[in-house]
């Protein structure tokens, strides 16, 4: 199956900074991507949808200026945490798909666990 | 309010017998459903998905079920390994709608005893 990456895996931050999280698709074009954010025991909660070259589709409740997401080319897309607090602590996913069909698999990256000191 | 619903956030099964998750939603629009395994500290990995215009959907020893009258799925592993305990998530979502992106559920947490 298709590879998606992420980086880093996991990081730990003072509070007040910002981090930034990369995730690209290896050996596909992603057309979309998506990122989810996992606390424990718990679902998978998208936060935002973005399409390759335009603005990402934030889910309500997501503030938009401190998850800011940039979705360059067809392989990268960027989540930033900025100025970050404890409450950001979180496992955060991305996702990316080939196509636009509702039927195209999104291949999951490995996550990257945020620590906010 | 939860659209996909499982129920059981775990479940315990021994080395080849076999392992049934449950998922439910509300949403009438779902059309397309998917599942999805995943280990700690790790993203998703696809498993199987089945589209509403079936109702079985078969790939080796993992089995998809769909009753859309009762809007409940499961997936059905048979016969159960050790390396299968993992989290399976379900997820649905409305794809012919234009609704692309899934909604995932809970998920339940599987452990195979040797």
């Amino acid at each position: 199956g298709a590879v998606v990456s992420q980086h880093p895996s996991w990081v730990i931050c003072k509070s007040g900074t910002s981090v930034k999280i990369e995730c690209r698709s290896l050996d596909f074009q992603a057309t979309t991507m998506f990122w989810y954010r996992q606390f424990p025991k718990q679902s998978l909660m998208l936060m935002a949808t973005s399409n390759e070259g335009s603005k990402a589709t934030y889910e309500q409740g997501v503030e938009k200026d401190k998850f800011l997401i940039n979705h360059a080319s067809l392989t990268l897309s960027t989540l930033t945490v900025t100025s970050a607090h404890p409450e950001d602590s979180s496992f955060y996913i991305c996702s990316a798909r080939g196509g636009t069909s509702g039927t195209d698999t999104q291949y999951f990256g490995p996550g990257t666990r945020l620590t906010v000191l | 309010d939860q659209q996909v619903k499982q129920n059981s956030p775990s479940l315990s099964v021994q080395e080849g017998r076999i392992s049934i998750l449950n998922c439910d939603y509300t949403n009438s629009m779902f059309d397309y459903f998917l599942w999805y395994k995943k280990y700690p500290a790790e993203g998703p990995t696809f498993l199987i998905s089945i589209s509403s215009i079936k109702d079985k959907n078969e790939d080796g020893r993992f089995t998809v079920f769909l009753n859309k009258s009762a809007k409940h799925l499961s997936l059905h592993i048979v016969p159960s390994q050790p390396g299968d305990s993992a989290v399976y998530f379900c997820a649905a979502s409305a794809a012919s709608g234009g609704s692309y992106i899934p909604t995932f559920g809970r998920g339940t947490s599987l452990i195979v005893h040797p």
